[in-house]
């Protein structure tokens, strides 16, 4: 089963930022949080990964509390083309090593014009 | 990044028969996966792909409905056996661990395979 809660949809205005949360309550030392993407028949999409620290790149922002039980994938400035299905996605990782991806059921996020 | 090829794109299916999808990745990988989506689902793991010895099956799968081959670094295949309709789902390849890179911290998916059984 996955590891993560998340809210089955939301809506989000263009241009808005869209703020996607996650529950990871039993995250354990060695997990970080996985976000991907699904656009409509297409395979998933990496967006991005951190462990403990805030982490941006050229996609989204990944903000992870403090005692690593949630976290909140950032989209900026959000476009119709954002429209997809987000997994959050808690994954061992140990040594050299990382765990398999697991997919929930993620949160179907609608940027609406 | 990684660019993975899956064919077929999509197919349609007898009850009772087998397909047999393949995955081309244009670089050597560490780690191959198959998934399964089936309608209005998220993905589930059917297997990790070994080079040079037998799939790693996920609990509810098995080799003999879906036996699985990697013969080296840029492909590998797996195959539907004895088809019911409730294989009816997209099937997807995903790499991780691309040469050069020392970590699988991103790991990429083909396009995926629409089967359909009738």
């Amino acid at each position: 089963d996955a590891k993560t809660t998340q809210p089955t949809s939301m809506d989000c205005a263009e241009g808005r930022a869209a703020n996607l949360p996650c529950n990871h309550s039993t995250i354990s030392g060695n997990e970080y949080v996985y976000w991907y993407r699904q656009i409509h028949s297409q395979g998933p999409q990496y967006i991005i990964h951190g462990l403990k620290n805030n982490e941006t790149n050229e996609m989204a922002s990944l903000i992870i509390t403090e005692d690593r039980k949630s976290s909140t994938l950032i989209l900026p400035h959000a476009t119709l083309r954002d429209t997809a299905v987000y997994y959050c996605i808690v994954r061992v990782v140990y040594g050299g090593s990382q765990g398999n991806l697991i997919f929930g059921k993620g949160t179907k996020l609608s940027v609406k014009p | 990044s990684a660019v993975i090829s899956q064919k077929p794109s999509r197919d349609i299916c007898q009850r009772g028969t087998s397909l047999t999808i393949q995955c081309q990745v244009d670089s050597q990988v560490t780690m191959m996966f198959w998934y399964r989506q089936q309608p209005g689902q998220s993905l589930t793991l059917i297997a990790t792909a070994n080079q040079g010895s037998e799939a790693t099956y996920e609990s509810g799968f098995v080799i003999d409905k879906f036996p699985i081959s990697r013969p080296n670094l840029t492909f590998s295949t797996l195959t539907v056996s004895n088809m019911s309709p409730e294989d009816s789902s997209i099937y997807l390849c995903s790499v991780a661990g691309l040469a050069g890179q020392s970590s699988y911290n991103e790991q990429f998916f083909g396009p995926g395979t629409r089967l359909t059984v009738l």
